[in-house]
């Protein structure tokens, strides 16, 4: 039972390369979501998935795009790097709306 | 948006002693979970308690949903229950969870 995971563990890119953050989950979660987390500010919603090609902004969605074509992959991408995006970025399923989250590993990446 | 506040933010405990963490809130919700973020930064989901009373081994939570506050009870710490213990709550109408701003509890042999 893989659960959810997450890819890369860790990454390090420059300034406005593009990124792509990787999520799968084995369950058939209808729900997916994307977080970051950083010090001060806990973890905050950036989007969330309610089924495969339906997708909507959370609180801090500029600088990403996310897509679901498939219900089990949510790629995150960061389209053009900022130092700002340097974070812990944990993505995170559920069965329904208001259905308990799971989380994956979490992706630490580094902008420089 | 909703407002989630977590208290204490930081408690260290001796091994064997007993703790309780809260979560206020302010706006009737429909959906409260807890989680614990281990020291190595995995999220684990505890409970799912808009209301009433649960109990998982040492663990147990009670959210009143009309007062609008949630308590966390762990009894008889261990080392491992260290790391941060994280309230998220999710307004009716809203698909969203909120998570409050942790509260980091130490755990000393």
């Amino acid at each position: 039972d893989a659960g959810i995971t997450q890819s890369p563990r860790y990454k390090i890119t420059e300034t406005g390369r593009q990124v792509t953050l990787m999520c799968h989950q084995t369950w058939s979660h209808s729900y997916m979501f994307w977080y970051r987390q950083d010090l001060g500010h806990g973890l905050r919603l950036i989007y969330y998935s309610a089924a495969a090609d339906i997708t909507d902004k959370g609180e801090v969605p500029d600088g990403y795009v996310v897509s679901r074509s498939k219900t089990e992959n949510f790629p995150l991408t960061l389209e053009s790097a900022t130092r700002s995006q340097t974070s812990v970025y944990f993505c995170a399923s559920s069965r329904d709306r208001v259905g308990e989250q799971y989380f994956g590993p979490g992706t630490r990446l580094t902008v420089t | 948006g909703i407002q989630v506040e977590q208290s204490p933010p930081d408690l260290i405990l001796q091994e064997g002693a007993n703790s309780t963490l809260r979560c206020n809130f302010s706006d009737s919700v429909n959906n409260l979970q807890w989680f614990h973020q281990n020291p190595w930064g995995q999220l684990i989901n505890l409970f799912y308690i808009p209301s009433g009373t649960k109990q998982n081994g040492r663990l147990s939570a009670t959210t009143v949903a009309t007062e609008r506050y949630s308590l966390l009870y762990i009894s008889s710490s261990q080392t491992t229950d260290s790391g941060v213990y994280f309230c998220a709550v999710d307004r009716f109408g809203n698909e969203k969870l909120t998570f409050g701003t942790g509260t980091r509890l130490t755990i000393i042999p």
